[in-house]
């Protein structure tokens, strides 16, 4: 079946560290993936997609590169401020017809002043 | 999360009553869904619509009815509360606010406590 699969939290980081945090993910066909952003109180919000293998996602300082070999799509970042402390979810769909996004349980991400 | 709005956005309820969560899009969109967000189980699809009047279960269905009579609004019925659906509720929407068909985009949510 399709799954997906992404690194449990939280992860606690000082400011301007590095960022990696993993996502893994069980597919038929050919998927998009995505990570979603929710800050606190807030809805989910799109961050970034890939549609394709080999595809970089980015945005807001983020990236995510689709690597159909190891089936994955690591989200990183290169310097994290306290601002992007906030739950981050991986995401799929299996193909681009799909109804359905199958989402990554979440990963909670604080950075320290 | 713009032209997605959720109501309310607040409420607490007694075991054993009705309520009805209603998200409405301005955009026109044929798809929408119905999340539940918990602590530990991240996003679960409760129900979704691909057009009026067509809905079909997602994988924690039971406990909820939904209906879609119109295209910009989509209701989600807990027939008799219990205390295993307080949780946060969310509407999305399938389709471009600027992208892809297949990005889904959310409402700010609906905290529910059941008591």
């Amino acid at each position: 079946g399709n799954s997906v699969t992404q690194m449990e939290g939280p992860v606690t980081l000082s400011e301007e560290a590095f960022l990696t945090i993993n996502c893994t993910y069980t597919a038929t066909g050919y998927p998009s993936l995505f990570w979603y952003v929710q800050y606190p109180g807030e809805g989910l919000q799109l961050l970034l997609k890939a549609t394709k293998a080999d595809d970089k996602g980015s945005n807001k300082g983020f990236e995510a590169t689709y690597r159909k070999e190891t089936t994955s799509f690591h989200l990183e970042k290169g310097s994290v401020q306290v601002s992007d402390s906030a739950v981050y979810f991986c995401a799929l769909t299996p193909t681009n017809r799909d109804d359905k996004i199958i989402f990554g349980k979440g990963t909670r991400l604080h950075i320290l002043p | 999360d713009a032209g997605i709005t959720q109501s309310p956005r607040h409420k607490v309820t007694e075991t054993g009553t009705p309520v009805t969560l209603r998200c409405h899009q301005t955009e026109n969109h044929r798809y929408m869904y119905w999340y539940r967000q918990d602590p530990g189980h991240g996003l679960r699809l409760i129900h979704y619509s691909y057009g009026v009047k067509d809905t079909d279960k997602g994988e924690v269905s039971d406990g909820y009815s939904v209906s879609r009579s119109k295209t910009e609004d989509f209701l989600l019925t807990l027939e008799s509360a219990t205390s295993s659906q307080t949780s946060v509720y969310f509407c999305a929407i399938r389709g471009a606010l600027g992208g892809a068909i297949n990005e889904q985009y959310f409402g700010p949510g609906t905290r529910l406590t059941v008591t």
